[in-house]
Formats: C-alpha cells, structure tokens, sequence
C-alpha cells in the first residue's frame, strides 16, 4: 500500500501529557500538510512541511502545537500538554510537487481523545 | 469567516438519478477547486478537481462545473450508485500567495436511497 499512512489510528491521552502523532507519505512524495477536523466541521489546515523545512504554520495554534519532518522517517505533529479542546481527527495529505494544481492524497487520520 | 460554504448538510437522492453537489466561495483569489468523497473513520478521497481557467471538468460519472463569475462550482454524479453514499468536501486554494493548505467546506452528506 504506496498510500499517506498515519499512526496511531486512535490515541488517548490525559490532560497535560504530550501527544505525538506520526504521517508518512506517498511514495515519491515530498510535500506534507497536516489538518484537524472538529466534529460536524470541515478540515481545517494546520502546517505545511517539506523535508527538514516548515513552509506555512499560519494555521498552527502559535502555543502546545508544533511539527516537523526530518530528513529520514515520518513528519511528526506534536501537541503538548493536551486539553480537552484538542480532542479532534488529525489528517496528514501529502503532494508530489508543490500543491500548485496537484491534489493532495490524505491518510486515515488519528483520531485524539482527551480525558 | 467560511470562505468555503456547503450549504446542504445532506442530500438524498434515489439511485440511477443525478446527484448535484453544490458549493460557493467568497474568496476571489481561489484559482484551484477539489471535491473530496469521505467516508466513516476514513481519510478523505480526492474525486476531482478544477483549475480556475476551465468552467468543466470530466472523469467518467463525476463532472465539476465553475462558474467564476457567481463563486460557485457543483458536483455532478451521474448515474448515482449506493456507493456514492458518503460525505463530500468541496475545497479550494489560492496558488498565488495565500495559505498553502486547502480550505474546506464542511461537507454535504450524500444518501443514495436503491
């Protein structure tokens, strides 16, 4: 399967712990976006990334949230100290080229909980 | 502010018919225009898409049309199958310079009723 995988599928976590979320990419894909839906909503985008590069966060919540993708392995969306308003489905896409005219391809998302 | 809007949060239609999926955006320097199909616990499926110099485009049952001018592109469908029951997103992207992400609607729920 060449397609956008995410892990984990579901993830729970406590108020205050740290949560990590994984997205690898098409094959041949270098271009990573990660999005978040909110129940009954739309997705709403997050952060682009090329390799070791962060090319748009303007949609990043500026405090807890942060992301990267390094030069070998997965892109990495990580939250800090959780609340209970980051519970939400986490969707990573990727392109091949620049987004320009190129549909981005989504994974299956990780779906957060917080208690 | 939506700058994506799906006003229908569902639409049933009975298999065999035309199903119209409608969307209008208010940001004028979109210029590329997606529709997405989802299902339950699932990542979202890309179907088709528009640049914003063509008002059609074709891909077997599935036709986007843009009309620049009104801000509105529509999904059609035709014929309708049980499996096209899901949820589908209408996106947009302004190549020029705005947020390198996709804006979304918040989907319309299709149900293909046999």
């Amino acid at each position: 399967n060449a397609g956008v995988m995410q892990n984990p599928r579901h993830l729970v976590r406590r108020r205050g712990q740290e949560a990590r979320l994984r997205c690898s990419p098409m094959k041949g894909h270098s271009h990573v976006y990660w999005y978040r839906q909110l129940p009954e909503e739309g997705l709403k985008f997050m952060v682009y990334l090329q390799k070791e590069n962060i090319i748009d966060e303007s949609g990043m919540p500026k405090e807890r949230f942060s992301a990267e993708f390094p030069k070998e392995g997965p892109s990495i969306l990580r939250i800090q100290q959780v609340v209970r308003g980051d519970s939400a489905a986490y969707f990573c896409a990727s392109s091949a080229l620049d987004s320009s005219n190129q549909p981005q391809h989504f994974g299956d998302g990780t779906r957060l909980s917080i208690l | 502010d939506q700058q994506v809007k799906q006003n229908s949060p569902s639409l049933s239609v009975q298999e065999g018919r035309i199903s119209i999926l409608n969307c209008d955006y208010t940001n004028s320097m979109f210029d590329y225009f997606l529709w997405y199909k989802k299902y339950p616990a699932e990542g979202p499926t890309f179907l088709i898409s528009i640049s914003s110099i063509k008002d059609k485009n074709e891909d077997g049952r599935f036709t986007v049309f843009l009309n620049k001018s009104a801000k509105h592109l529509s999904l059609h469908i035709v014929p309708s199958q049980p499996g096209d029951s899901a949820v589908y997103f209408c996106a947009a992207r302004d190549s020029g310079g705005g947020a390198d992400g996709l804006t979304f609607g918040k989907g319309t729920h299709l149900i293909i009723q046999p």
